[in-house]
């Protein structure tokens, strides 16, 4: 599946740096997710974007911030982390609504695995 | 709020076998998907099959498919003729269909991680 793709697969921060991870969806949806999947845990939604606009904020800590400048574009800025948010950051897209035929379905990328150090 | 529990954390199969996955779920709501996703080493997940509650027949997409028991709020997910590819971590997944501007949200199981042996 290369329909959502996410750069980079792999990233080891410090605690102090700035880094930022991005997706990609070639498959003309209008929804973008960020998930977060940590050993052990059932995956966890971060944020959703709907053309654009941020529609959901799951409680997530203001260390990382989201920015979808368009449908297909979605990223997420991490700064001044904690051990604890190393993890498997995966992006999702769907196509909800609009005049296309309404499939619901979330397709995921590959996943970018984080450690900060 | 919408949670779903799959009892099983870990199962083998020996190939050409069948296996069968559990997931339970609980709503209130009436219409609904279910999802089955496939997690491989790779970590790539992967849409496996898809359920949609107003349905009553049991979906199959080839080797896989579904025991749909709405009124038990069950959603398992049986795979025959197993392969060696079909080693991953699988998970079950439930959403409520999106609106009002809205988009989906799913809710995930803890997953079953599968291994199929020789």
């Amino acid at each position: 599946e290369t329909g959502v793709t996410q750069t980079p697969r792999h990233l080891v921060m410090g605690m102090t740096n700035k880094k930022s991870l991005k997706c990609e969806q070639h498959l003309g949806h209008n929804a973008m997710y960020w998930y977060k999947q940590s050993a052990k845990k059932p995956l966890e939604l971060m944020f959703v974007y709907n053309f654009k606009e941020q529609t959901e904020n799951n409680s997530v800590p203001s260390r990382f911030s989201p920015e979808c400048p368009n449908s297909s574009h979605l990223f997420l800025h991490l700064h001044t982390l904690q051990p604890e948010d190393s993890a498997l950051y995966l992006c999702a897209s769907s196509q909800d609504g609009g005049k296309r035929k309404y499939t619901d379905t979330q397709y995921f990328g590959p996943g970018t695995r984080l450690t900060v150090l | 709020a919408q949670t779903v529990t799959q009892s099983q954390p870990e199962m083998s199969v020996q190939e050409a076998e069948t296996v069968t996955l559990s997931c339970t779920y609980d709503t209130s709501e009436n219409n609904y998907y279910l999802f089955w996703y496939k997690q491989p080493p790779s970590r790539q997940m992967i849409l496996v099959i898809r359920q949609e509650a107003y349905k009553q027949q049991n979906a199959t997409e080839n080797r896989f498919s579904v025991n749909f028991q709405k009124a038990a709020k069950s959603f398992s997910l049986k795979i025959s003729d197993s392969q060696l590819g079909d080693t991953a971590m699988y998970f079950c997944a439930f959403m409520k269909p999106p609106g009002g501007g809205t988009a989906s949200k799913l809710t995930f199981g803890t997953g079953t991680r599968l291994q199929v042996t020789l």
